[in-house]
């Protein structure tokens, strides 16, 4: 079945970059995507894009999609502490969406 | 708009008893309502798949008779937790899709409520 891997923790300093990678089995994905978690709540959608799109920007998110390797990242500039949360890549090819593992980002000051 | 709520937003409950989680979407008709169970520190994997006025699909592994879905109107899905035992302890949550709804203009965007954490004991 389709598999969705993300490693597991990322910690940066407040104001530097942060990129969070996401690795795929299923290529006839349509959509990916990236959801934020915040503790003890739902997931918010930040970002998708469409398989046949290498980059997607918007604002302090800019996401890559390599399809050859089946690999996506997310990256955010000037990394907040309010960013801190569980990032969880996606991806669909009906109307069910296979999650990853999740990345755990912690920012610190 | 496209808000999703979800009641209770936690529960305690004894073993052997049953829990109601109610799923709602407040703005929009979601033709779609989706269950999720979340593990501390796993993903989210889905359970169910449930379109108003039908049964609901359930995913392998799941166990429709203890886990029952009702999609009974448009902006209400409920999931019943049968003979709770510790190990369905969980944070349980749904989300809800339409057509051509969402600030992305996807096509079937789901909009998540906050979760339902509950703690079987």
């Amino acid at each position: 079945g389709e598999d969705v891997e993300q490693s597991l923790f990322l910690s940066v300093r407040e104001g530097d970059s942060s990129v969070i990678n996401c690795t795929y089995t299923d290529s006839s994905s349509t959509y990916l995507y990236w959801y934020k978690q915040e503790p003890g709540a739902g997931l918010q959608l930040l970002t998708y894009i469409f398989s046949n799109m290498d980059m997607k920007q918007d604002q302090r998110l800019t996401v890559l999609l390599n399809k050859k390797d089946k690999h996506l990242s997310l990256r955010i500039a000037d990394t907040q502490t309010g960013d801190s949360a569980i990032y969880f890549c996606a991806e669909s090819d009906t109307d069910k969406l296979i999650f990853g593992t999740g990345t755990r980002l912690q920012v610190f000051p | 708009g496209a808000v999703v709520s979800q009641h209770p937003s936690w529960v305690i409950c004894k073993s052997g008893t049953s829990v109601k989680i109610e799923c709602r979407s407040l703005d929009f008709q979601a033709t779609t309502m989706f269950w999720y169970r979340q593990f501390p520190k796993q993903s989210l994997m889905l359970m169910a798949t449930s379109n108003e006025g039908s049964k609901a699909t359930y995913e392998q592994g799941v166990e429709k008779d203890k886990f029952l879905i009702n999609h009974a109107s448009l902006t209400l899905s409920t999931l019943t937790v049968t003979s709770a035992h510790p190990e369905d302890s969980s944070f349980y949550i749904c989300s809800a899709s339409t057509t051509g709804l969402g600030a992305f203009q996807h096509f079937n965007e789901q909009f998540f409520g906050p979760g339902t954490r509950l703690t079987v004991l």
